[in-house]
């Protein structure tokens, strides 16, 4: 089985920061990555999908890229409505798995 | 609009049974895979099991493989997990999800499912 390692765990920024969110793959799995977002009391959101393609109506400060078994989620200036907790999730092989998350919080 | 809805989710004892279901609507439904996905309280998401668009070919996690039945009926735009066996450590909310490719693009909002005596 594939395990992704998320890092860090905890994240704390301020507005305007730049973040970056790190996913390591015990394996490679080319670029079948996702990233999710969730805040509190919802529904995970996909943000990007195979590791670098922006999902529609997202804004343009998260990007992603990676591919193997290294990936980085980035958000190039950290907005209000940014903290929460971010995901990834490999779709290579299954049994599919996710990383144990990162929560940014407010610096 | 694409919308997931779940339902079926509750309070069971230990070794019980629940069926939950996801009802799809917005998009074609017998096109796709679906996922169910679930997060303990307090923790992050697990992924449980997937079914492909047809319903031939199915998947499932380490820790609900023969427990766990995921199914659809295409005719009901309908996605089901049969839970059996249940465990405290099965508790938490179950999410459905439409599958692309590269990841799962549309969520329900959620079933909490409680196992405890």
């Amino acid at each position: 089985d594939i395990q992704l390692t998320q890092s860090p765990s905890f994240l704390s920024a301020s507005v305007g920061d730049r973040v970056t969110i790190t996913c390591r793959a015990s394996q490679g799995i080319n670029t079948y990555l996702a990233w999710y977002q969730q805040t509190p009391g919802k529904a995970p959101k996909l943000l990007i999908s195979a590791a670098s393609s922006l999902q529609s109506g997202v804004p343009s400060r998260f990007s992603g890229s990676g591919s193997g078994t290294e990936f980085t989620l980035t958000i190039s200036s950290l907005q209000p409505e940014d903290f929460a907790s971010y995901y990834c999730q490999q779709l290579n092989t299954y049994p599919l798995s996710f990383g144990g998350g990162t929560k940014v919080e407010i610096k | 609009e694409v919308q997931l809805l779940e339902s079926g989710g509750g309070l069971v004892q230990p070794g019980g049974s629940l069926r939950l279901s996801c009802a799809a609507s917005g998009f074609t439904f017998s096109g796709y895979s679906m996922s169910w996905v679930r997060q303990a309280p307090g923790k992050g998401l697990e992924w449980v099991s997937d079914i492909t668009n047809g319903g031939g070919v199915t998947y499932y996690g380490d820790s609900v493989k023969g427990r766990f039945t995921i199914s659809r009926d295409n005719s009901k735009n309908t996605v089901y997990l049969q839970m059996n066996s249940l465990r405290a450590e099965d508790t938490g909310i179950y999410y459905c999800a439409k599958r692309i490719r590269n990841g799962a693009d549309y969520w329900g909002q959620g079933t909490l499912v409680t196992v405890s005596s």
